[in-house]
């Protein structure tokens, strides 16, 4: 079956430490997104992108960086630079035109103590 | 002004009850629009996408309004297995990005 897949569901790291999520696609989707949620709030876009090699600031880019070598794959690290990282982490594909939905993979709940 | 607007409940009605949300759109060259539903600690799941001519998928009616730049959800017998947050989706294309209410709460009880 296609889908989203995000590793790990839980992480656990000590302040002051990059932590890299994975996040890969087999649905041939060129765009993919990077969420935040935290605690009774709604998502707020981190970056995007629309094609392999390319990627966009979102709302709340500042601590996080990605990349896009590859088509399926978008990984975020969230920086130590992130001083509330700290959040529920989603991570989201669609189809490249007019009235194509988003789907998500199940999310990594990152806790940095 | 926030892009899409939800109230966020929650609404708490008994199984079988109809309800409805309503969620707003500030920019007008929306293009696309969705109701998603996330349960507690999960990823949000397409539940409908929504057209100019209204849609229906079982218990679930979505309708669009252009000229009031509003989209509505209405769950009519309602089930505790609906107990959820929906979230209100807007796409626009040309800067290829979702916005997202802030969810409204569901609570169906017996």
């Amino acid at each position: 079956d296609g889908g989203i897949t995000q590793s790990p569901k839980y992480l656990f790291r000590k302040e002051g430490q990059n932590v890299t999520l994975s996040c890969e696609q087999n649905l041939n989707h060129d765009a993919m997104y990077w969420y935040r949620q935290d605690p009774g709030q709604g998502l707020r876009l981190i970056y995007y992108s629309q094609i392999v090699n390319d990627f966009q600031k979102g709302d709340i880019a500042e601590g996080y960086s990605v990349s896009r070598e590859k088509k399926e794959s978008f990984p975020l690290t969230v920086t130590s630079a992130q001083k509330n990282p700290t959040a529920f982490y989603l991570c989201a594909s669609s189809q490249d035109r007019v009235g194509s939905p988003l789907h998500f993979g199940n999310g990594t709940r990152l806790t940095v103590t | 002004r926030k892009e899409v607007e939800q109230d966020p409940g929650p609404f708490n009605v008994p199984e079988g009850a109809t309800v409805a949300f309503n969620c707003t759109y500030s920019n007008s060259a929306s293009q696309s629009f969705f109701w998603y539903r996330q349960d507690c600690r999960k990823e949000p799941k397409l539940l409908m996408s929504v057209y100019s001519s209204g849609n229906e998928d079982g218990r679930f009616t979505a309708q669009l309004n252009r000229a009031s730049q509003y989209i509505s959800l209405l769950i009519r017998d309602s089930k505790l297995s609906d107990s959820a947050t929906y979230l209100c989706v807007v796409n626009v294309f040309n800067f290829n990005k979702f916005y997202f209410g802030s969810g409204t709460k569901l609570n169906v009880k017996p």
